[in-house]
């Protein structure tokens, strides 16, 4: 199994600025993924985070709202660009194992 | 449309009865896989149960069991002798095709009463 760690586990934030979010794996893992869950509702795939490569978006997500890195196997960055209220969510790092996708604790994110 | 529906936005159970949450899919993959998740009021993501595709016997863990029904493309998850801790927001989710990310249904409150 996988062990999933996101740094930070919340914030508030103003209006107009960008936090990025650690995502960090104890154990190498092909598939990176990133999630959001607006307040009340299911998680929505933001993107595929690829090692060594431009992340992979869903419908409706975009790299320059939503730029994503990820150097190596256990280590992904999401960052929230430009922010406003209606990116107050909570976002989740996931982990693709072979029978189970890990998540982590999730960020919860505050914009005001 | 849809890829994972859950019928039941909220239900209500008796301490120890048994619980079945519904879920159905959507897919034209032959390899696939579907989960369940359990999220309490603390946010974090508990997997249950998996089911791929090609598994002939129903996935069980302990007091959770997958009843999958391929035909029907159906995958509800049947909780035995519910307990208050049981209490929880419940996701269904499948993987497939090549890029293996997984899709999340609306969810299913479930509320278990003493």
């Amino acid at each position: 199994s996988a062990v999933i760690s996101q740094k930070p586990s919340r914030d508030i934030c103003q209006r107009g600025t960008s936090l990025t979010i650690q995502c960090q794996v104890d154990s190498q893992v092909t598939m990176m993924f990133w999630y959001r869950q607006q307040p009340g509702q299911s998680l929505t795939l933001i993107a595929t985070a690829n090692q060594g490569s431009e992340a992979t978006y869903e419908s409706g997500f975009v790299i320059d709202k939503f730029p994503i890195s990820r150097p190596n196997l256990t280590f992904s960055t999401l960052t929230v660009s430009n922010m406003s209220p209606e990116d107050s969510s909570i976002y989740l790092c996931s982990a693709l194992g072979l029978r189970e996708q890990y998540f982590g604790p999730g960020t919860r994110l505050t914009v005001t | 449309a849809q890829k994972i529906t859950q019928t039941q936005p909220g239900m209500f159970v008796q301490e120890k009865e048994a619980v079945t949450l519904d879920c159905t899919y959507d897919t034209s993959d032959q390899s696939y896989g579907l989960f369940w998740y359990k999220q309490p009021s603390s946010g974090e993501m508990i997997f249950l149960i998996y089911q791929g595709s090609y598994d002939e016997q129903n996935a069980t863990e302990g007091r959770y069991s997958l009843n999958f029904q391929k035909a029907r493309k159906s995958a509800n998850l049947v909780i035995s002798a519910s307990q208050l801790g049981d209490s929880a927001m419940y996701f269904c989710a499948m993987r497939e095709g090549r890029d293996d990310k997984i899709i999340f249904g609306k969810g299913t409150r479930l509320h278990i009463l003493p």
